[in-house]
């Protein structure tokens, strides 16, 4: 069974670009996270969806990050412009929809913006 | 709100001695404890996790914790450390109902040495 895939692994942009990052969850698996870790920090919660719908959304920083899940199945994040501060690893996570079950990680995204 | 406390950023055992990485959590709910590896290049991967069946959850590798209420810990152990066990290792708290997002510590890199 594959597991939660994450495209691309690294990323190096300028100060102002756009970057899309893309995770494909396990299949069947209705919820889908988004972590990020920066520099030297906690691993910290970005969203959470549940199939299309955003179930919680109040870790994303601000209005620079969209996150996307069309369909339920793969799910996006793009940050634009992209800001320096935005540098760490974005990692996705999928479960099933079922209290107190474990998430499944995908390797990550490393982005860095100079 | 829930938080978790790794007490020791670095922990640098012997191969073949004992390991200790320590996890103290709040929560206002009974929370459900995590233990997550991530080996360098790799994703998160779930060692073990507690939801309140036996106090003492037992993972792979051989590794164990105890969840011990009374003193709000979540402690990792194993008896007998490998070289392949070198790896940053995260406690995480997923507790309030209807939020499934999980809260992570800050990380222990345990250093195995020969």
């Amino acid at each position: 069974e594959a597991g939660v895939t994450q495209f691309p692994s690294h990323s190096v942009i300028e100060k102002g670009q756009t970057v899309t990052l893309r995770c494909d969850p396990i299949s069947g698996h209705d919820n889908l996270y988004w972590y990020r870790r920066v520099m030297g920090k906690e691993i910290k919660f970005l969203l959470h969806f549940v199939k299309e719908s955003k179930q919680d959304e109040s870790g994303m920083p601000n209005n620079r990050f969209l996150a996307e899940r069309t369909g339920g199945t793969y799910s996006t994040l793009k940050v634009q412009p992209a800001e320096l501060e935005d540098s760490g690893v974005y990692f996705c996570a999928s479960s099933q929809d079922r209290a107190n079950t474990e998430a499944f990680f995908g390797q990550g995204t490393r982005l860095t913006v100079v | 709100a829930q938080s978790v406390t790794q007490l020791d950023s670095h922990v640098s055992v012997s191969e073949g001695t004992p390991v200790l990485l320590r996890c103290n959590y709040s929560s206002s709910y009974s929370p459900s404890l995590f233990w997550y590896v991530q080996h360098p290049n790799k994703g998160l991967q779930l060692l073990l996790k507690y939801t309140s069946a036996a106090t003492l959850v037992k993972g792979i590798n051989g590794f164990e914790a105890e969840f011990k209420k009374s003193e709000t810990s979540f402690h990792l152990t194993k008896p007998s450390a490998h070289m392949s066990d070198a790896a940053e290792y995260f406690c995480v708290v997923s507790g309030i109902t209807g939020r499934r997002a999980l809260t992570f510590g800050s990380g222990t890199r345990l250093q195995v040495q020969p």
